[in-house]
């Protein structure tokens, strides 16, 4: 059965760094691609970035400067880290294979 | 990057009716070396995760009715929802996953009146 769950810090200050963790299951990530998608509060869908199954990375444009994904395959966990956080940073992220399987996602409050 | 321009923003029907949401990328998402257009379809119902309805632009995914219709080729897509159910109350966006970085549409609202 393939599951992503999403963890991490509900609460970043500004300019901070935000650290989650997707941890995957039912699949292998030399397999499969993991992508990390955030939704602000009561707006659209935006990608941010993908770990492919080789391990090489994409970013969002406006994101790269500010995010990097990784991961531990022994832990079948992908990793997402963004600096500078700022208020519209606020959301909920999401990991997801995009095929089908997409993680509860988790809300991150950029607050101080 | 590829521009997703979706519409329309927001759409209120009444069960049993067709709805039409369009999405169209400023660029080509067809591969000419598989003829497929990379466009995918998803439903997010309120509180919830999305859910991937309709991938390389009409193929559905397993599990969803038959009344949800992907079309289009190229650079101008169609979800068409036929026969609307109240459960079809959710936001739905379109993906290009032609090339990176992925971009999404805007998204549309539909209600049931």
């Amino acid at each position: 059965q393939v599951q992503l769950k999403e963890s991490g810090p509900g609460l970043v200050q500004p300019s901070q760094t935000l650290s989650l963790t997707c941890t995957v299951s039912g699949f292998s990530l030399t397999s499969y691609n993991v992508h990390w998608v955030r939704q602000p509060p009561g707006k659209g869908l935006e990608w941010m970035g993908r770990m492919r199954y080789n391990g090489d990375t994409s970013y969002n444009s406006a994101l790269k400067s500010r995010l990097s994904i990784s991961r531990d395959t022994s832990k079948n966990q992908v990793f997402l880290k963004m600096n500078s956080l700022q208020t519209d940073d606020t959301g909920t992220y999401y990991c997801t294979s995009l095929e089908g399987y997409w993680g509860q996602g988790v809300m991150v409050t950029v607050s101080s | 990057d590829i521009v997703m321009t979706q519409s329309p923003f927001s759409l209120a029907v009444s069960e049993g009716e067709m709805v039409t949401i369009n999405c169209k990328s400023s660029q080509s998402l067809l591969s000419s070396g598989n003829q497929k257009n990379y466009l995918a379809w998803y439903q997010q119902k309120p509180g919830q995760s999305p859910k991937l309805l309709i991938y390389y632009a009409s193929t559905r995914q397993s599990g969803v009715p038959d009344r949800f219709i992907g079309s289009g080729s190229g650079t101008d897509f169609t979800l068409t929802i036929s026969d609307v159910q109240a459960e079809d109350l959710a936001d739905y966006y379109c993906l290009q996953h032609y090339s990176y970085p992925l971009t999404f549409g805007s998204g549309t609202k539909l209600e049931i009146k």
